[in-house]
């Protein structure tokens, strides 16, 4: 299956400041782009998308941020809270298309 | 809304069986669901695509005579993995999409399969 099987990178940070977490994706076709939340032993949570005609959507704590030049996407979570730590991933697909493939995800540790 | 449900949540079996998980959407129709598979510490890779009332199509390397895959129903889809070995121990995720106007899947909350 299509997807990158790496070992999770970490980012820690402190709680209450500001978290950054990036993904960079691969098909230049892909024109959708979604956060996904996942906790430990749980499905993926939908966290915030963002379509290619957009380089910015903001949603409650959450900012996603779309470079197409540069194949780049993050997603920045504001005041980030214990409660954030968690698995995050990004996903690219089209619209009108069924697939959505996996980026290799980042592990949030919030340090109380 | 958009609830999507996965029965068992967690199955331990002896290799060569075969184990059926079920992958239900609850409030809405599916009209199609993806099944991933998930090991460790790793992303989710999907394995197929199914649309009700035709065959899934696999990804590359999936193989389709292990993994069953029967989406008899807009809100059912189920993955039998036949003659389960150690090495298919995975947390398998299902997701469905279908609500009119949305990009987004819904996910289920994951089966976790243990083959001893």
């Amino acid at each position: 299956g299509e997807s990158v099987g790496l070992h999770l990178p970490t980012l820690s940070v402190q709680e209450g400041d500001n978290s950054i977490i990036n993904c960079a994706y691969s098909n230049s076709a892909s024109d959708y782009f979604i956060w996904y939340k996942q906790e430990s032993g749980k499905g993926p949570q939908f966290i915030i998308d963002i379509r290619s005609n957009m380089d910015k959507r903001q949603g409650q704590r959450v900012t996603v941020l779309l470079n197409k030049t540069v194949k780049h996407l993050s997603l920045q979570i504001a005041a980030t809270q214990p409660g954030d730590s968690a698995v995050y991933f990004c996903a690219e697909g089209y619209t009108g298309g069924f697939k959505t493939i996996f980026g290799a995800g980042t592990r949030l540790f919030v340090k109380a | 809304g958009a609830v999507v449900s996965q029965h068992p949540s967690w199955v331990i079996c002896k290799s060569g069986t075969s184990v059926k998980i079920e992958c239900r959407s609850l409030d809405f129709q599916a009209t199609t669901m993806f099944w991933y598979r998930q090991f460790p510490k790793q992303s989710l890779m999907l394995m197929a695509t199914s649309n009700e009332g035709s065959k899934a199509t696999y990804e590359q390397g999936v193989e389709k005579d292990k993994f069953l895959i029967n989406h008899a129903s807009l809100t059912l889809s189920t993955l039998t993995v036949t003659s389960a070995h150690p090495e298919d121990s995975s947390f398998y995720i299902c997701s469905a999409k279908g609500l009119a106007g949305r990009n987004e899947q819904f996910f289920g909350p994951g089966t976790r399969l243990t083959v001893l």
